[in-house]
């Protein structure tokens, strides 16, 4: 059974970096069958897509985010990683790792619940 | 970049009633890359719809959807208890792919 758990501080000061790690189970990040991606829930606000990627480490981001995140595989691990710079209030949100099929052309078939992350100082 | 706007924000409604979600793009979207989502509270969001009208997989058949260009639809026939949630709608037709607000069905 597919799982995805997403995991890193719940507590980011303002201008710093967060670092998100999703880890996959049930599934092998190295497959050519799947790309991996970030969407996040600010509160009382809907989802917005932070970026894909590919085992092979093709990356595709938001533009509104592109200048401050990366997104990389860990095929070792079976992790998938988020790394989002000179955060703010606005990053305030629910974190969530999502698997999208290769033939699917842009819809997320399976999502991890959630890691909520604040930014405050 | 599309917007996509839900409509209503809250729906209340009884078990056993027909729920009508809207999700209206700022510019045409072609029906096959239009999907919905429902997220119950603490929960993952679920791919209900993709390509507009497709279930996903292990959907029940209350679930439809529908539209073209502007407009989409996701109806429940009839409300079961499991079903209230929120529902999102998603554009990838460009990127930056974009969600909707979300409709909130809740019961009445």
């Amino acid at each position: 059974q597919l799982q995805l758990q997403e995991s890193g501080p719940g507590l980011v000061k303002p201008s710093e970096t967060l670092s998100l790690t999703c880890t996959v189970s049930g599934a092998s990040i190295s497959s050519s069958a799947y790309y991996w991606g970030w969407i996040r829930q600010p509160p009382g606000k809907g989802l917005e897509w932070i970026g894909s990627c590919y085992y092979t480490g093709s990356t595709y981001y938001n533009p509104s985010l592109k200048s401050r995140v990366t997104i990389s595989v860990d095929t070792s691990k079976n992790q998938v990683s988020l790394k989002l710079t000179a955060m703010t209030d606005a990053d305030t949100a629910v974190y969530h790792c999502a698997r999208r099929a290769s033939y699917s052309p842009g819809y997320f078939d399976y999502w991890g619940q959630g890691t909520l992350v604040t930014v405050s100082s | 970049e599309i917007v996509l706007t839900q409509s209503p924000g809250t729906l209340s409604l009884s078990p056993g009633e027909r729920a009508t979600l809207s999700c209206r793009a700022s510019q045409s979207v072609s029906s096959s890359s239009l999907a919905w989502y429902q997220q119950k509270p603490g929960q993952a969001p679920r791919l209900l719809m993709y390509g507009a009208s497709s279930r996903a997989t292990g959907i029940p058949d209350r679930f439809s959807g529908s539209g073209s260009e502007t407009d989409f639809t996701l109806t429940i026939s009839r409300l079961e208890p499991e079903d209230f949630a929120v529902y999102h709608c998603q554009q990838f037709a460009s990127s930056p792919w974009t969600f909707g607000q979300g409709t909130k069905v809740e019961i009445k």
